[in-house]
């Protein structure tokens, strides 16, 4: 099993809609949490972090955090073609951050 | 720059040959890490350096690869014998704490080496 999954394809969203992005992780133990963007050929950016159970709000994005499930969700509202990218959720535990393989997001105009 | 620089950004290199990777991190941050990204995947995790040690280097995939960072701040990645299936692209994160320490990674625009 790997450390962090993201099993969803790309997600297509029309402009101004809800993109929805899912991420689970095998470490118990893990107590950090972040999401990251990634531009095609780019860098990772780091666009929220979340470290308790519950809803964490930053603009348009909200992370969601289930410990019990290992579980972690970001919500891109009103999507706009600026947030076509690949988003990476990230977990840390035993000394590193681990990543997930990502999720293409395309906003269609 | 204020940011993280890698040198070179490109390295085509032949099956066999010796690579050097540079990162200079953000000045003032003691955390840097090492990671390697191939096409359609997440970065994948080498190397973590807590000033000039480094504190996980569990993630080098066999003994062709090493890391140092002699002085706390530029490391340098090498990778001796190249095969081809260490193409991919590597990048560099630097954190003022570490990732567990709440500390958010920013990476350089990374290192792309293809093997021939």
């Amino acid at each position: 099993q790997k450390e962090v999954e993201q099993n969803s394809g790309p997600l297509s969203v029309p402009e101004g809609a809800i993109a929805s992005l899912n991420c689970t992780y095998s470490d118990r133990g893990s107590q950090s949490f972040f999401w990251y963007r990634q531009y095609s050929g780019k860098s990772p950016e780091l666009i929220m972090s979340i470290y308790s159970n519950g809803d964490k709000e930053d603009g348009r994005f909200t992370a969601q955090l289930n410990k019990a499930s290992q579980y972690v969700s970001l919500l891109i509202r009103d999507s706009q073609p600026s947030d076509s990218a690949t988003y990476l959720c990230a977990v840390y535990g035993n000394n590193r951050l681990a990543f997930g393989k990502g999720n293409q997001v395309v906003v269609i105009p | 720059g204020a940011g993280v620089s890698q040198t070179p950004s490109n390295k085509v290199t032949e099956k066999g040959k010796y690579v050097e990777l540079r990162c200079d991190p953000i000045s003032g941050h003691t955390a840097l890490y090492w990671y390697r990204q191939s096409l359609g995947q997440g970065p994948e995790f080498l190397i973590y350096f807590q000033g000039t040690g480094a504190a996980d280097d569990s993630g080098l995939p066999n003994d062709r690869f090493f890391a140092v960072r002699p002085e706390g701040s530029v490391s340098t990645l090498k990778i001796q014998r190249t095969e081809r299936g260490d193409s991919a692209v590597y990048l560099c994160a630097s954190s003022l704490l570490s990732a567990g320490g709440g500390g958010e990674l920013f990476f350089g625009e990374g290192s792309r080496l293809t093997v021939l």
